[in-house]
Parts: structure tokens; sequence; C-alpha cells
């Protein structure tokens, strides 16, 4: 059971947007950052969204993040077939004596 | 970019110690932390713990008495060991560097070596 709540997963057909959810509570989100990965079978995981909202050097402006109390999402506008991947949500968690708690994956499927 | 690169054998033997290095290709491994998570068959990803320059190591509580971590920074190199394995620690293992900074609930996990799938069987 993680500790972050995402959906299973999302479809969608080319040029789409969909939106993955990340929902946490007060201890992990609320009070930290956010952080997004996407993961593909024998590729290196890629940094796609960090600190809520921002976008690395080379991340296509397609992708965007946001946060609003306990939950934030990642939003895929122009889908495209090459975004079929699974999806992560990341962040600190003040409880204990902190930890980084991650959600459970979403697999994108582009129909 | 930076470049990381695990290495250990592929199959470890349940109860024994599983051990991990990892390479990486940054000039200098000081102001970031170094960290370790594993994606195991079908679950998602796990934090095993994060270790900076000096040593100061954070472990994942859920784990912490079975894992170790440890740097070298004049090899540019960072191990895991995980002991008393299980079936349960199979599972494809990445060393992953942080963004800069010193506060470890401030950073992101930046960069990611590719990963070694590590196999507990008898």
């Amino acid at each position: 059971q993680s500790v972050l709540t995402q959906p299973p997963s999302v479809s969608g057909t080319p040029g789409q947007k969909i939106t993955i959810s990340c929902s946490g509570d007060s201890s992990n989100i609320r009070s930290n950052s956010v952080h997004w990965y996407q993961l593909i079978a024998g590729e290196a995981p890629r940094l796609l969204i960090h600190d809520d909202d921002q976008r690395p050097s080379g991340v296509p402006d397609r992708f965007s993040g946001s946060k609003s109390g306990t939950s934030a999402s990642l939003a895929i506008s122009g889908l495209r077939s090459e975004d079929e991947a699974d999806y992560y949500c990341v962040s600190w968690d003040d409880a204990l004596s902190g930890l980084w708690v991650f959600g459970g994956g979403t697999k994108v499927t582009v129909l | 970019q930076v470049q990381l690169q695990e290495s250990g054998p592929g199959e470890v033997k349940p109860s024994e110690t599983l051990s991990l290095t990892c390479s990486v290709s940054d000039d200098s491994m000081r102001g970031t932390f170094w960290n370790w998570l594993r994606q195991s068959q079908g679950k998602g990803l796990e934090w095993l713990g994060s270790i900076n320059h000096r040593g100061t190591t954070n472990y994942n509580p859920s784990l912490k008495s079975r894992v170790t971590m440890s740097i070298d920074t004049s090899k540019k190199e960072f191990s895991l060991s995980l002991s008393s394995v299980t079936a349960a620690d199979t599972a494809v293992y990445y060393c992953v560097r942080g963004s800069v900074g010193v506060l470890i609930r401030l950073q992101h996990f930046q960069y990611w070596g590719q990963g070694i799938q590590v196999t507990v069987s008898s």
C-alpha cells in the first residue's frame, strides 16, 4: 500500500490532454514539494517535474505539474505515443524520522 | 550530464547480504545526497536510503535494521548493503544522485542509473 495515491491507469488518444492525480496528506504533500518521474522499461527513470511545477531543461512543455493542499497533478497535453510509460509522484514525508514516499504509479496508455 | 552505474551480483541467496556499488561521473560528490531506490516486480518504487559526502546517512525506517550505506569520494563510489535478504528483496535497484542542496527534504532525485536486477534465489 503506497503512502501517496495515484490511479493505476490512465489512457488517452494522440493529441489529447490527460491528468494524473497524486493524493497525500499534511505530513507529505501539504508540507513538502512533489516531484514526478517517468519510468520506461529498460531505460533510466526520468525526472519530469520537480518542486511541484518546475520543469527541468529538456523536458517538453507538454508536461506540467501543479499542487493544491494535499493533492498534486501531472498533466500531459498533446499526448504522443512515446508518452506511454509509468509515472510516479514522490514527496518527502515528515512522519517518523522522515522518509521519501511514493505513489503506486500510473500506467499511461496511448490508444 | 551526470552518469551513474550500478554494479554487483545479479543473484543472492536467501539470508545472505546483498551488496551493490554505484560509480559516478560527478567531479565532486559534495553538495548533494546519494541514494538507493528499488522497484519490485509489479510493485512501485521504494527509497532505501541516502548518504552525503561526509557519510551522514538517512535510512528508510522499514529497512533501517538491514541497510548500510557507505561512500568513498576518492573513488567516486557509494555502496549499499542489505542483510538477511528474502524473496521480497528481489527488485531492480537504482542508484540516484539528488539535486544540489544540503537539506534532504528539499531535494529531488535528479540523475538515475540504469538499474540492476537483483534476484534472491536459492
